[in-house]
């Protein structure tokens, strides 16, 4: 069965580093997200891209953030200058239309210190 | 008001026992509707999409109430490994980010 691969499955950083966190969506699908759980709480909405570009991003999503799909199968999320609240896990999901099922990958646990 | 509100629980059920969870949501236009599981730090995994007519699959039914805006999930005959956090997600007909609510925990009782 197809599955979301993400990595790395753990990134310790330094606060004000850069980290780049890494995602293959399934390879038919069109949609692509990042949501973050912090630790005890819930799943959140970052952004979604779809052709090439974001169709949607919430609150969280600043301009200490970025994605790119710098190949047909690579999606990142880029975090430059992270800070200590940046540290949760970070799921990266697929999915083949807007409004059907997300499929998440097994995450990346950030911690920064 | 939030999106999608859940009671947290925890849920403390025996084996074999029926539970439902109750998931709310505040906006009308919202259009699918989702229960994913979720095991301690791991990602969530679809349980089952929620249709408009009801679904079931095996010992998990899932019903979907428009009028008074909530969707339900019915675990029958619980087994150990059902013990998780159950997750709904909502999606609004105007974008696609999927609003989840904070989760149920389960946990099931020799």
């Amino acid at each position: 069965e197809p599955e979301v691969t993400q990595t790395p499955s753990h990134q310790v950083t330094q606060m004000g580093q850069e980290v780049i966190l890494r995602c293959v969506p399934i390879s038919n699908h069109l949609y692509f997200y990042w949501y973050r759980q912090i630790l005890g709480q819930k799943v959140e909405f970052l952004v979604s891209f779809y052709n090439n570009e974001i169709s949607e991003k919430s609150e969280i999503f600043d301009d200490q953030f970025s994605v790119e799909r710098p190949d047909g199968s690579n999606f990142t999320l880029k975090i430059r200058s992270t800070k200590l609240e940046d540290s949760a896990m970070y799921f990266c999901a697929s999915s083949q239309t807007s409004v059907e099922t997300q499929y998440f990958g097994p995450g990346t646990r950030l911690l920064v210190l | 008001r939030k999106e999608v509100e859940q009671d947290p629980g925890p849920f403390n059920v025996p084996e074999g026992a029926t539970v439902a969870f109750n998931c709310t949501y505040s906006n009308s236009a919202s259009q699918s509707f989702f229960w994913y599981r979720q095991d301690c730090r791991k990602e969530p995994k679809l349980l089952m999409s929620v249709y408009s007519s009801g679904n079931e699959d095996g010992r998990f039914t899932a019903q979907l109430n428009r009028a008074s805006q909530y969707i339900s999930l019915l675990i029958r005959d619980s087994k150990l490994s059902d013990s998780a956090t159950y997750l709904c997600a909502v999606n609004r007909n105007t974008g696609n980010q999927f609003y989840f609510g904070t989760g149920t925990s389960l946990t099931v009782i020799p």
